[in-house]
């Protein structure tokens, strides 16, 4: 079936940047959006982009200065970049798959805490 | 971007009972809307697509509906299991954007 995991630091520093790294398995990444939310803890859900397996982006304009994915479809995984972050970027990172013409999340990685802190 | 109001931020309910989650959209988003539970500590899970469309696995007490840009969840008969997190999610027009989300408490 199809799984997503999220890897990555769970600290990173003001000011530098975040990255993370979704692997898919069960599934080809060719000819799926795939995507990036995030979840302040205790708070509601935040969509920061897509990215096709092409290599197409669509990012959320409130993030858009600071966000950039990639996709690397020979080892079947697609990453987030957000740079000069905040303590405001503390939060859940989830990544999923988007079921295409409605563009639904039916599949998700579990999530991983990212920590914004000196 | 498009608002999308959730109501209400949490509710106190029993088992047995029936509930209705809603959504009112700042725009026309047709039928454009997702709803997810989320547990503590686990990712949402998709429960209806496209406004009514239940998803596979999920019992038949769930349900969806619109009236106008109104959006609800309906979960007729609640049970234990059903204590969590809901939230709407609106997919008509990037940026997507969801509901604060409610917040289905044991009364």
């Amino acid at each position: 079936q199809v799984q997503l995991e999220e890897s990555g630091p769970g600290l990173v520093k003001p000011s530098e940047s975040l990255s993370l790294m979704c692997n898919v398995s069960g599934v080809s990444i060719n000819g799926f959006h795939w995507t990036w939310i995030r979840q302040p803890p205790g708070r509601g859900l935040e969509w920061i982009g897509n990215i096709y397996s092409s290599g197409s982006t669509n990012y959320n304009p409130s993030l858009k200065s600071r966000v950039a994915m990639s996709v690397d479809t020979s080892q079947n995984q697609f990453s987030l970049k957000l740079s000069s972050v905040t303590t405001a970027d503390t939060a859940i990172y989830f990544c999923a798959r988007v079921e295409s013409g409605y563009e639904y999340f039916q599949f998700w990685g579990q999530g991983t805490l990212v920590a914004v802190s000196s | 971007d498009i608002q999308m109001t959730q109501s209400p931020f949490s509710l106190s309910a029993s088992v047995g009972d029936r509930v209705t989650i809603t959504c009112r959209a700042s725009q026309s988003i047709s039928d454009y809307v997702n709803w997810y539970q989320q547990k503590p500590g686990k990712a949402p899970k998709l429960l209806i697509s496209t406004t009514s469309t239940l998803q596979s696995g999920v019992p038949s007490r769930f349900s969806g509906s619109k009236s106008g840009r109104t959006f609800t969840l309906t979960i007729s008969g609640l049970q234990p299991e059903d204590f969590a997190a809901y939230f709407c999610h609106q997919s008509f027009t990037t940026p997507w954007t969801f509901g604060q989300g409610t917040t289905l408490e044991i009364k």
